[in-house]
């Protein structure tokens, strides 16, 4: 399996820009997450599916964050409008629920910056 | 709501040499599961180990091992034999079991290792 993959790996935009990052999860899995690490903050879950539905996205900044799972297979997080704030390393993961495991697997992040 | 601390902002170990890096949270539940993540400049989260809180046996993967502590709520990782590659920042999460908090993982704050040669 390819694991998880997201797209771009690096982003830079000027303020104001829509960004959107992307996301497939590894085939099968049943939950996907968003999260965010800062220097400051650490790792954050933005917001997470299951089974291509929003289960919480409490962790959601601001209304300019949305974030969809149109199928099994594909995620997008948008900005829009984006900030120098919104400078980040954006992870997905995903993971599969079953008895005995639910570990998650990490993609290799989306680094943005917001100039 | 559970909380996971990482009282360590940095360690160094010798190369070959063993680490044992700490790790604590708390919990009123009784059943959950704990992760450590090594993250390497490439900033790819990697899982390194895995332990169910009812299994009182340690996890062990390799040179990674656990002393898990359920009473004391500690959670440390140890590495033994550590390699140049061992060079990263390591994460300590916790996941509820309960449905209703989904698959969640609370993060702690991350300790830099550095390896010397």
């Amino acid at each position: 399996d390819a694991g998880v993959i997201q797209s771009p790996r690096h982003e830079v935009t000027e303020m104001g820009q829509e960004v959107t990052l992307r996301c497939k999860p590894i085939s099968g899995h049943d939950y996907l997450f968003w999260y965010r690490q800062t220097m400051m903050r650490g790792l954050e879950l933005l917001i997470y599916f299951n089974n291509n539905v929003p289960i919480d996205d409490s962790g959601m900044p601001e209304d300019r964050f949305s974030a969809k799972m149109p199928n099994a297979s594909f995620s997008t997080l948008k900005i829009q409008p984006s900030e120098p704030r919104d400078s980040a390393v954006y992870f997905c993961a995903s993971s599969l629920t079953t008895v005995s495991t639910d570990t998650q697997y990490f993609g290799p992040g989306t680094r943005l910056t917001v100039l | 709501a559970q909380t996971v601390t990482q009282s360590q902002p940095e360690m160094s170990v010798q190369e070959a040499e063993t680490v044992t890096l700490s790790c604590t949270y708390d919990t009123s539940e009784s059943d959950y599961y704990l992760f450590w993540y090594k993250q390497p400049p490439s900033r790819q989260m990697i899982l390194v180990i895995r332990q169910e809180a009812y299994k009182q046996q340690n996890a062990t993967e390799n040179r990674f091992s656990v002393n898990f502590q359920k009473a004391a709520k500690s959670f440390s990782l140890k590495i033994s034999d550590s390699q140049l590659g061992d060079a990263a920042m390591y994460f300590c999460a916790y996941r509820s079991p309960h449905n209703n908090a989904g698959n969640m993982l609370t993060f702690g704050g991350g300790t830099r290792l550095m390896v010397k040669p």
